[in-house]
């Protein structure tokens, strides 16, 4: 079974720019969620989709954060403008339901210069 | 609010030694207890959860935590760590939601570096 794919893997802009993050959940997986992860934190949920339906999203920066999930399959998450503070790697996780277990892909690590 | 303390940031040891990874949680109501761990440049792997019944959870690689409700804690132990056990490990919180979901909030992370 095919994990959760991401991509790109790195990337590096300089602030003010915008980027795009790809996430695409393990087949058949209705939950997917984005946190960010700043160096030396745990992992902060950022945004929670059922199916293409937005469950929580209390803790994005609706100013320069928006994540879409166009017929509840794959993911994007972006970015406009970047921040310095932005830095971090951005996970990606699915879960066949709202209960079950997340499964994390690699992330994407952004530095932002 | 929930939060969750891992008061050690790094945690070296000898390999085949056993190994104790500390976490206190913060939560005025019930909650489901979660042991992840990262190995680098990969993504997070569930090792153990804690939801009800047993206080202690035995998960994969050998690793079993004991739930301590008057001492908010959840530790993770290992009786005899391998060098593959290199690795940052999170424990995680969750007060169970209306609809059975939960949402994860994570400690900062322990690095094990188990030594030859």
């Amino acid at each position: 079974e095919a994990g959760v794919a991401q991509s790109p893997r790195y990337k590096i802009i300089e602030k003010r720019q915008s980027v795009a993050f790809w996430c695409n959940p393990i087949s058949g997986h209705a939950t997917l969620y984005w946190y960010q992860q700043i160096l030396g934190q745990g992992p902060k949920l950022l945004i929670q989709f059922q199916n293409n339906g937005v469950v929580d999203d209390s803790q994005l920066p609706k100013d320069r954060f928006s994540a879409e999930r166009l017929k509840g399959v794959d993911s994007t998450l972006k970015i406009q403008p970047a921040k310095l503070e932005d830095s971090a790697v951005y996970l990606c996780a699915s879960s066949l339901g709202v209960s079950n277990e997340q499964f994390f892909g690699p992330g994407t690590r952004l530095t932002v210069l | 609010a929930q939060s969750v303390t891992q008061l050690d940031s790094q945690v070296p040891v000898f390999e085949e030694a056993p190994v104790e990874l500390r976490c206190n949680y913060s939560s005025s109501v019930s909650v489901y207890l979660f042991w992840y761990v990262q190995y680098p440049n990969q993504g997070l792997q569930l090792l153990l959860k804690y939801l009800s019944g047993s206080t202690l959870v035995k998960g994969i690689n050998g690793f079993e935590a004991e739930f301590n409700k008057s001492q908010t804690s959840f530790h993770l132990r290992k009786p005899s760590v391998h060098i593959s056990d290199t690795a940052e490990y999170f424990c995680a919180v969750s007060t169970p939601l209306k609809d059975s979901s939960y949402k994860l909030i994570f400690g900062s992370g322990t690095r094990l570096l188990v030594r030859p």
